[in-house]
């Protein structure tokens, strides 16, 4: 089992609508959970952090956690076509590492 | 502050050759993380430096790669005897003590012919 895990994709959302990317992660000690966005060819941006159970909104992102099923998204309103790129689930502090381990991440499209 | 930058942006060299790369991080933050990445995969962590100290490495960074932070700023990661798969993109990211939340540069993106 990967410490990170994440549905490749590709996936595709109308513009406007809600896109919604998931991630599991095996270590149950986790710490602190990261949404990075990457465009092609360029490096990842932090979009959002979030570190306790529940929702945590920023803008038109929301991002949820549920330690209890190891399980982090994150959910885009009102998508944009600037939103199409590679969206990278971290985690922090597996085994009790200082560490970020990624996921694979998903590859998103916004249909105008 | 103009957060993390990274050099050279992009180096072509051929198998068997030295490459060296620098990092620079956000100036108040005092831990510098390596990573590299590879198409369509996630970054993989390298290793990670607090101040000077090197405390981890991956079990990634073979005895052909070597990184140093020798004054606690800016960061080195050099490769000796590149082989074809050590293209890849590598990435520096820094972080505060006291948050966990790194921040990446642009990264070097390096082919090896």
């Amino acid at each position: 089992q990967k410490e990170v895990e994440q549905n490749s994709g590709p996936l595709s959302v109308p513009e406007g609508a809600i896109a919604s990317l998931n991630c599991t992660y095996s270590d149950r000690g986790s710490q602190s959970f990261f949404w990075y966005r990457q465009y092609s060819g360029k490096s990842p941006e932090l979009i959002m952090s979030i570190y306790s159970n529940g929702d945590k909104e920023d803008g038109r992102f929301t991002a949820q956690l549920n330690k209890a099923s190891q399980y982090v998204s994150l959910l885009i309103r009102d998508s944009q076509p600037s939103d199409s790129a590679t969206y990278l689930c971290a985690v922090n502090g597996i085994q009790g590492a200082q560490k970020l381990v990624f996921g694979q991440g998903t590859r998103l499209t916004i249909n105008p | 502050d103009t957060g993390v930058s990274q050099n050279p942006r992009h180096k072509i060299t051929k198998r068997g050759q030295n490459v060296t790369f620098r990092c620079d991080p956000i100036s108040e933050h005092n831990r510098l993380y390596w990573y590299r990445q590879t198409l369509g995969q996630g970054p993989e962590f390298l290793t990670y430096f607090q101040n000077e100290a090197q405390l981890e490495k991956s079990r990634l960074l073979s005895d052909r790669f070597s990184a140093e932070r020798p004054k606690g700023s800016f960061s080195t990661l050099e490769i000796q005897r590149t082989e074809q798969g050590d293209s890849a993109m590598y990435l520096c990211a820094s972080s505060w003590t006291d948050t966990d939340t790194q921040y990446f540069g642009p990264g070097t993106r390096l082919t090896v012919l």
